[in-house]
Protein backbone atom coordinates (compact mmCIF):
# COMPACT_ATOMS: atom_id res chain seq x y z
CA UNK A 1 0.00 0.00 0.00
CA UNK A 2 0.98 3.64 -0.38
CA UNK A 3 -0.15 6.89 1.30
CA UNK A 4 0.18 10.01 -1.07
CA UNK A 5 1.55 13.07 0.75
CA UNK A 6 -0.34 14.18 4.04
CA UNK A 7 -4.00 14.33 2.21
CA UNK A 8 -4.59 10.42 3.21
CA UNK A 9 -4.18 10.65 6.95
CA UNK A 10 -3.96 6.23 7.48
CA UNK A 11 -2.66 3.60 5.44
CA UNK A 12 -3.66 -0.44 5.87
CA UNK A 13 -1.22 -2.46 5.08
CA UNK A 14 -0.78 -6.51 5.70
CA UNK A 15 1.41 -8.35 7.49
CA UNK A 16 4.55 -9.26 5.43
CA UNK A 17 3.79 -6.72 3.30
CA UNK A 18 6.22 -3.63 2.48
CA UNK A 19 4.80 -0.22 3.42
CA UNK A 20 5.55 3.02 1.61
CA UNK A 21 4.62 6.23 3.71
CA UNK A 22 5.11 9.36 1.83
CA UNK A 23 5.97 13.29 3.33
CA UNK A 24 5.66 16.72 0.84
CA UNK A 25 7.78 18.71 2.47
CA UNK A 26 7.60 22.55 2.52
CA UNK A 27 10.64 24.45 2.09
CA UNK A 28 13.11 23.78 -1.17
CA UNK A 29 16.00 25.33 1.88
CA UNK A 30 15.29 22.14 4.16
CA UNK A 31 18.42 20.44 4.83
CA UNK A 32 17.57 17.92 7.54
CA UNK A 33 14.63 15.43 7.36
CA UNK A 34 13.97 12.74 10.12
CA UNK A 35 10.96 10.27 10.55
CA UNK A 36 9.42 9.46 13.69
CA UNK A 37 7.13 6.86 14.99
CA UNK A 38 4.80 7.03 17.70
CA UNK A 39 2.67 4.20 19.16
CA UNK A 40 -0.43 4.93 21.22
CA UNK A 41 -0.17 6.48 23.92
CA UNK A 42 3.92 7.25 23.92
CA UNK A 43 6.19 10.27 22.65
CA UNK A 44 7.51 10.47 19.19
CA UNK A 45 10.50 7.56 18.70
CA UNK A 46 13.22 8.67 16.43
CA UNK A 47 13.21 6.01 13.16
CA UNK A 48 15.62 7.24 10.68
CA UNK A 49 16.83 10.62 9.49
CA UNK A 50 18.49 11.71 6.29
CA UNK A 51 20.60 14.85 5.27
CA UNK A 52 19.72 17.14 2.07
CA UNK A 53 23.08 15.58 0.15
CA UNK A 54 21.86 12.33 0.33
CA UNK A 55 19.13 10.40 -2.07
CA UNK A 56 18.86 7.43 0.36
CA UNK A 57 19.80 6.15 3.68
CA UNK A 58 18.81 2.42 5.16
CA UNK A 59 18.33 0.96 8.32
CA UNK A 60 17.06 -1.85 9.76
CA UNK A 61 13.81 -2.79 7.84
CA UNK A 62 13.47 0.84 6.84
CA UNK A 63 14.84 3.15 3.67
CA UNK A 64 14.31 6.80 3.83
CA UNK A 65 14.13 7.99 -0.07
CA UNK A 66 14.51 11.80 -0.70
CA UNK A 67 13.75 13.52 -3.80
CA UNK A 68 14.36 17.28 -3.60
CA UNK A 69 13.24 18.08 -7.15
CA UNK A 70 9.76 17.64 -6.16
CA UNK A 71 10.37 17.99 -2.29
CA UNK A 72 9.16 14.60 -1.01
CA UNK A 73 10.25 11.98 1.66
CA UNK A 74 9.19 8.65 2.11
CA UNK A 75 9.81 6.15 4.70
CA UNK A 76 9.72 2.16 3.17
CA UNK A 77 8.91 -0.27 5.83
CA UNK A 78 10.00 -3.82 5.08
CA UNK A 79 8.20 -7.37 5.94
CA UNK A 80 5.83 -4.69 8.04
CA UNK A 81 4.73 -6.36 11.32
CA UNK A 82 2.19 -5.56 13.70
CA UNK A 83 4.59 -3.64 15.76
CA UNK A 84 4.75 -1.39 12.93
CA UNK A 85 1.08 0.09 13.81
CA UNK A 86 1.91 3.43 15.03
CA UNK A 87 1.55 7.34 13.33
CA UNK A 88 4.45 7.63 11.44
CA UNK A 89 5.77 11.71 11.11
CA UNK A 90 8.58 13.39 8.72
CA UNK A 91 9.57 16.55 10.19
CA UNK A 92 11.88 18.69 8.26
CA UNK A 93 14.77 21.70 9.00
CA UNK A 94 15.52 24.22 7.56
CA UNK A 95 18.73 25.94 8.15
CA UNK A 96 18.10 29.51 10.48
CA UNK A 97 15.07 28.36 12.24
CA UNK A 98 15.12 28.35 15.62
CA UNK A 99 12.37 26.00 15.81
CA UNK A 100 14.63 23.34 14.18
CA UNK A 101 12.09 20.85 13.12
CA UNK A 102 8.47 21.35 11.35
CA UNK A 103 6.07 18.78 11.64
CA UNK A 104 3.81 17.23 9.25
CA UNK A 105 0.39 16.07 10.24
CA UNK A 106 1.23 11.99 10.58
CA UNK A 107 0.24 8.83 8.51
CA UNK A 108 -1.78 6.78 10.95
CA UNK A 109 -0.32 2.92 9.54
CA UNK A 110 -2.31 -0.37 10.66
CA UNK A 111 -0.97 -3.88 9.72
CA UNK A 112 -3.85 -6.08 9.06
CA UNK A 113 -2.63 -10.50 10.27
CA UNK B 1 19.53 9.86 32.40
CA UNK B 2 19.20 8.16 29.77
CA UNK B 3 16.18 9.65 27.96
CA UNK B 4 13.89 12.51 28.56
CA UNK B 5 12.29 12.86 31.17
CA UNK B 6 9.20 14.26 31.92
CA UNK B 7 6.95 14.81 34.78
CA UNK B 8 4.15 13.89 35.19
CA UNK B 9 2.89 11.35 33.24
CA UNK B 10 -0.65 12.34 33.84
CA UNK B 11 -2.45 15.20 35.50
CA UNK B 12 -6.23 16.01 35.79
CA UNK B 13 -6.76 19.82 36.57
CA UNK B 14 -9.62 22.11 37.23
CA UNK B 15 -10.38 24.64 35.50
CA UNK B 16 -8.83 27.78 36.53
CA UNK B 17 -5.98 26.49 38.26
CA UNK B 18 -2.10 26.67 37.43
CA UNK B 19 -0.05 23.48 35.97
CA UNK B 20 3.51 23.01 36.01
CA UNK B 21 4.98 20.23 33.78
CA UNK B 22 8.82 19.28 34.39
CA UNK B 23 11.07 18.22 31.48
CA UNK B 24 14.51 16.45 32.12
CA UNK B 25 16.46 16.51 28.91
CA UNK B 26 18.89 14.13 28.15
CA UNK B 27 22.70 15.08 30.23
CA UNK B 28 24.46 16.94 27.48
CA UNK B 29 21.87 18.12 25.45
CA UNK B 30 21.88 21.59 25.03
CA UNK B 31 18.75 22.75 22.89
CA UNK B 32 15.41 21.87 24.60
CA UNK B 33 12.05 21.88 23.21
CA UNK B 34 8.06 21.57 24.05
CA UNK B 35 5.51 20.85 21.78
CA UNK B 36 1.97 20.33 22.22
CA UNK B 37 -0.25 17.59 20.55
CA UNK B 38 -4.27 17.55 20.62
CA UNK B 39 -6.07 14.30 20.26
CA UNK B 40 -5.04 12.59 16.99
CA UNK B 41 -3.41 15.81 15.95
CA UNK B 42 0.35 16.94 15.07
CA UNK B 43 3.10 18.34 16.86
CA UNK B 44 2.61 22.09 17.48
CA UNK B 45 5.46 23.82 18.20
CA UNK B 46 5.49 25.95 21.78
CA UNK B 47 9.08 27.32 22.91
CA UNK B 48 12.94 26.72 21.89
CA UNK B 49 15.96 26.89 24.64
CA UNK B 50 19.33 26.69 23.57
CA UNK B 51 22.19 27.11 25.67
CA UNK B 52 22.27 30.59 27.60
CA UNK B 53 20.36 32.62 24.31
CA UNK B 54 16.87 34.12 24.91
CA UNK B 55 14.31 31.42 23.93
CA UNK B 56 12.03 31.54 21.44
CA UNK B 57 8.46 31.47 22.53
CA UNK B 58 6.79 32.28 19.48
CA UNK B 59 4.80 29.00 19.43
CA UNK B 60 3.58 29.90 22.97
CA UNK B 61 -0.74 30.28 22.49
CA UNK B 62 -1.38 33.14 24.90
CA UNK B 63 0.02 34.69 28.15
CA UNK B 64 -1.19 32.01 30.05
CA UNK B 65 1.50 29.93 28.55
CA UNK B 66 4.88 30.48 29.99
CA UNK B 67 8.30 28.55 30.03
CA UNK B 68 11.96 28.36 32.24
CA UNK B 69 14.76 26.78 32.19
CA UNK B 70 16.97 26.57 35.30
CA UNK B 71 20.78 26.13 34.77
CA UNK B 72 20.53 24.97 31.14
CA UNK B 73 19.33 21.65 32.13
CA UNK B 74 15.46 21.12 33.51
CA UNK B 75 12.79 22.89 32.20
CA UNK B 76 9.51 23.90 33.49
CA UNK B 77 6.05 24.56 31.37
CA UNK B 78 3.23 26.31 33.40
CA UNK B 79 -0.33 26.81 32.25
CA UNK B 80 -2.30 29.41 34.22
CA UNK B 81 -5.78 29.79 34.58
CA UNK B 82 -6.26 26.30 32.45
CA UNK B 83 -9.16 25.81 30.12
CA UNK B 84 -10.11 22.59 28.79
CA UNK B 85 -8.93 23.49 25.35
CA UNK B 86 -5.54 23.34 26.98
CA UNK B 87 -6.15 19.23 27.40
CA UNK B 88 -3.62 17.80 25.54
CA UNK B 89 -0.13 16.21 25.34
CA UNK B 90 2.96 18.03 26.35
CA UNK B 91 6.01 16.75 25.18
CA UNK B 92 9.52 17.68 25.74
CA UNK B 93 12.39 16.97 23.41
CA UNK B 94 16.04 17.84 23.58
CA UNK B 95 19.39 17.60 21.54
CA UNK B 96 22.80 18.08 21.39
CA UNK B 97 22.90 21.44 19.85
CA UNK B 98 20.59 23.48 17.34
CA UNK B 99 20.30 22.86 13.61
CA UNK B 100 20.12 19.47 12.06
CA UNK B 101 20.84 17.26 15.13
CA UNK B 102 18.02 14.33 16.17
CA UNK B 103 15.56 15.87 18.67
CA UNK B 104 14.42 13.20 21.11
CA UNK B 105 11.72 13.29 22.58
CA UNK B 106 9.98 12.22 26.39
CA UNK B 107 6.93 10.15 26.66
CA UNK B 108 4.58 13.48 27.34
CA UNK B 109 2.72 14.61 30.05
CA UNK B 110 -1.35 14.21 29.46
CA UNK B 111 -3.37 17.16 30.74
CA UNK B 112 -6.70 16.65 30.76
CA UNK B 113 -8.38 20.49 32.10
CA UNK B 114 -12.08 19.50 33.51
Amino acid sequence: GESVGLHLPTLSVQEGDNSIINCAYSNSASDYFIWYKQESGKGPQFIIDIRSNMDKRQGQRVTVLLNKTVKHLSLQIAATQPGDSAVYFCAENFPGSARQLTFGSGTQLTVLP
Amino acid sequence: GAGVSQSPSNKVTEKGKDVELRCDPISGHTALYWYRQSLGQGLEFLIYFQGNSAPDKSGLPSDRFSAERTGGSVSTLTIQRTQQEDSAVYLCASSRRQGGNTIYFGEGSWLTVV
